[in-house]
């Protein structure tokens, strides 16, 4: 069982919106450390999509887009495309345990109808 | 463009040690601030943080795997490596590599990844 909490899977149509959830709590996303976001397509090295909440390195469309309100985070695919069915996943510090660590999502699977 | 590209065993009996290497290429593994960590994904799992070794050489783990981890550096080799004991056969894994970047954030994050390397734990 992940410390955050994200839906086992979305889906939408070509051309859709889709949102994926990240629900944590007051010792990781509550306690203000920043959500980033992965991007995982079988056989290939994960993908850095949003570090830092909202922000997207060199080369990631402006389609994908994060968001982060108290315990949780969002991570938002506009003009859904077929190259962007993937496992999507959350990640953040955790403070329990009494040592900070990383922690992740469980992981969503996105399929384009 | 920075590099990285994990090898090791593929097949490791239980009880014994897991040891993976990682070989960071386009760039020095000694050059700027930056941590380096292992991540693994169980079959049919999610992503699991291992840990990770800083610029200084000192590690931190998850709370869980700690007493059985091990993160070392060799600057000379430009690589990072992993061990990991008495391992069982829910240690089977695709075992990722990283580079760790906190710059614009109070969390680190992960920018360049290994394509991962599967481990078996089998007799």
């Amino acid at each position: 069982q992940s410390v955050l909490t994200q839906p086992p899977s979305v889906s939408g149509a070509p051309g859709q919106r889709v949102t994926i959830s990240c629900t944590g709590s007051s010792s990781n996303i509550g306690a203000g450390y920043d959500v980033h976001w992965y991007q995982l397509l079988p056989g290939t090295a994960p993908k850095l999509l949003i570090y830092g909440n909202t922000n997207r390195p060199s080369g990631v469309p402006d389609r994908f887009s994060g968001s982060k309100s108290g315990t949780s985070a969002s991570l938002a695919i506009t003009g859904l495309q077929a190259e962007d069915e993937a496992d999507y996943y959350c990640q953040s510090y955790d403070s329990s345990l009494s040592v900070l660590h990383v922690v992740f999502g469980g992981g969503t699977k996105l399929t384009v109808l | 463009q920075l590099q990285l590209q994990e090898s090791g065993s593929g097949l490791v009996k239980p009880s014994q040690t897991l040891s993976l290497t990682c070989a960071v290429s386009g760039g020095s593994i000694g050059g700027g601030e930056y941590s380096w960590s292992w991540i693994r994904q169980p079959p049919e799992k999610g992503l699991e943080w291992i840990g990770s070794i800083s610029h200084t050489g000192s590690t931190y783990c998850k709370p869980s795997l700690k007493s059985r981890v091990t993160i070392s550096v060799d600057r000379s080799k430009n690589q990072f490596s992993l061990n990991l004991s008495s391992v069982t056969a829910a240690d089977t894994a695709v075992y990722f590599c990283a580079r760790v970047q906190v710059k614009y954030s109070s969390s680190e994050y992960f920018d360049f990844w290994g394509q991962g390397t599967l481990v078996t734990v089998s007799s």
